[in-house]
This record gives C-alpha cells, structure tokens and sequence, in this order.
C-alpha cells in the first residue's frame, strides 16, 4: 500500500497562474481532506470530499478555490490566479469507510510557492 | 462554534520527564479525537487516537485521556527521548464532516 500520495511536492508559480495539486488517497479509502498549513502554524481544514461530491467546503476561500474528486483519478485541489498569499504547504488526507470518524492519513504534501 | 483549543503552544522538558499536552473541544457531538506529530517539513503522523465510549487509552509510553462531560483531552508522554521533539497537533471530529485541529504543540526534549 503506497499510502496517500501528492504531487507535485513542490510547485512554483508565478502571481496570476493557476495551481493544480493532486492527491491520490489511500487504496480502499473514498474520504479525502485538504488542509493548508502556513509556516509555522497549525492544519486549517479547507474541504472534505467523498468520490464525486464535495462534503464540506466551509474552509475553502470563496473564490479562485476549487476542488473535486472525480469517480476515476486522484482528487484535484486548483487554485485559480495565485497571490503571494496562497504560498503555504497544502496536505491531503484520507480515510475509509468511517469518513472523519476514522483514522485519517496524510500525504506528504505540496509546498507552494507564488513568486 | 468548531474550536479546538490546544495547550501549550510550547513545551520544553528533559530528557526522561513526562510531558502533557491537553485540548478542549466546543462540539459535544464529537466522538473521534486522534493526535498526530508532525517532525520539521514532514507529514503530520497518526501516534494515537481515542474515541468518545473509552475514557483512556495506552500505547507503549504515549497514553491519551478523553473527559466527555468537561470537553477536554490530553496526551500523555511518558520517559520522553530527544525523538520525540517534534511538533504535535490534537484534532477532533467536527460535525461528522471534518477533523479540526488544534493550533500545535512544539516539544521539545533536551538531552
């Protein structure tokens, strides 16, 4: 089981560019969260997603913020016109059949930069 | 409101002392409360996790404790080694939608 994989680990862009970052839960596991960490700072949840649904999206910013998870793929977090602001490492989780009541493993992240 | 408050931003002990780091909760429908510990630039990593019919649990020299009734619970990490520096995060199940995490705990173990 290779576990909960993100890519890219780093991804760089330039201000106005679009970001699109990949996760690929666990095998067997259809819950998948994103959350972004800042520097320094704590996992603030940004949306929670079942196979073709979205969940939760209470954390996700109101615009430029989109994510989905297709019936066949990995699940796509894309942030549209990146500001310096977005710059933070983002982490994807997943779960199984127990949703957020269940273990939850994250991968290993994608470190964004917007310069 | 979906809080979760953790204590102390900061730790430092001694090599071989306990540490104990403690959060309390505002959603009493909460019934999942994992930890996890995140080393510098690393994923954060599942160390234990309890739920809400069990009002404590051990594994080797980490133990996590769950009060229901005053909304709070702790990890408890005994004869503490410098691996164990790390920074660690309390999370509770929010909803049944999401786990919120608490701000984080940096560890530190001095040798």
């Amino acid at each position: 089981n290779a576990g909960v994989m993100q890519n890219p680990r780093h991804l760089v862009r330039r201000r106005g560019q679009e970001a699109r970052l990949r996760c690929s839960p666990m095998k067997g596991h259809s819950h998948v969260y994103w959350y972004r960490q800042l520097p320094e700072e704590g996992l603030k949840f940004m949306v929670y997603l079942q196979k073709e649904n979205i969940i939760d999206e209470s954390g996700m910013p109101k615009e430029r913020f989109s994510a989905e998870f297709p019936k066949e793929g990995p699940s796509i977090l894309r942030i549209q016109q990146v500001v310096r602001g977005d710059s933070a490492a983002y982490f994807c989780a997943s779960s199984g059949n127990r949703g957020p009541n269940a273990e939850a493993f994250f991968g290993q992240g994608t470190r964004l930069t917007v310069v | 409101g979906e809080n979760v408050e953790q204590h102390p931003s900061t730790l430092s002990v001694q090599e071989g002392d306990s540490a104990v780091i403690k959060c309390t909760y505002s959603d009493s429908a909460s019934n999942y409360f994992p930890w996890y510990k995140q080393e510098l630039g690393k994923r954060p990593q599942l160390i234990i996790d309890i739920r809400s019919n069990v009002g404590e649990k051990k594994d080797q020299r980490i133990a996590v404790t769950l009060n229901k009734t005053a909304k709070h619970f702790s990890l408890h990490i005994t004869e503490t080694q410098p691996e164990d520096s790390a920074v660690y995060f309390c999370a509770a199940s929010i909803g049944g939608n999401k786990l919120v995490f608490g701000a984080g705990t940096i560890l530190r173990v001095k040798s």
